[in-house]
């Protein structure tokens, strides 16, 4: 098992440039999250979903969007990039209420905003 | 926004010293608390996940202890190696659709 896989691993964009993060999780996990972590700042969690087409807004949304078509992954949407957007974005991967919602982590993307 | 706090936020210790910090969390509608490991350039990986007050849990040298009435744990390392240099964080659970983490404590261990 891959486990949890995110896409791309770095990527560099201009102010205002759109991109999308891709995660998969081939653990048929139904609970997924993405986080961006910051100096001092620790994880934050920016979206999450609870299920297949479902998705919730976390503790940092704005700027965000995010989708879930199938149950595996879990898209994360910059739609006009800004440089406070520049961090290192986690995804992960639960399913409770087994294991009470311990958290499988994938490699990371550090996105720069120019 | 629930205040999960660890600390010390940062740790030197030598070689086979032996070391502890602290994770403070609500100590209402608790679910579980996460530890995780964080090396540098990886993805945090899963310690231990305690559930009920009292509960205490061990890793080879790790161990940590929890108290949910007053909404601490520890995380005690005995006789500290190079290898344990990581960031470790404690997750707050009250339910489980999300969790809180903290800021972590980030522990370097001199050869």
């Amino acid at each position: 098992n891959a486990g949890v896989t995110q896409t791309p691993k770095f990527r560099v964009l201009k102010t205002g440039q759109s991109m999308t993060l891709l995660c998969a999780q081939d653990m048929n996990h139904e609970y997924m999250y993405w986080y961006r972590q910051d100096p001092g700042m620790g994880l934050r969690l920016i979206h999450y979903s609870v299920g297949e087409g479902t998705t919730a807004k976390g503790e940092v949304p704005d700027g965000y969007n995010v989708s879930r078509l199938k149950k595996q992954n879990f898209l994360l949407g910059l739609e006009s990039a800004a440089p406070s957007q520049t961090s290192v974005y986690f995804c992960a991967s639960s399913r409770p209420p087994g294991s009470y919602n311990e958290q499988f982590f994938g490699p990371g993307t550090r996105l720069t905003v120019l | 926004i629930l205040n999960v706090e660890q600390s010390p936020q940062s740790l030197h210790v030598q070689e086979g010293d032996s070391t502890n910090f602290t994770c403070s969390f609500p100590s209402s509608n608790f679910y579980a608390l996460h530890w995780y490991r964080w090396e540098t350039a990886k993805s945090p990986e899963a310690l231990f996940v305690m559930t009920l007050n009292g509960d205490e849990k061990k890793k080879g040298r790790i161990s940590a202890t929890l108290n949910t009435k007053e909404g601490y744990s520890y995380l005690y390392i005995k006789g500290s190696q190079p290898e344990d240099s990581a960031t470790y964080l404690c997750a707050f659970s009250g339910g489980y659709q999300k969790v809180t983490f903290g800021i972590g404590t980030k522990l370097q261990v001199i050869p």
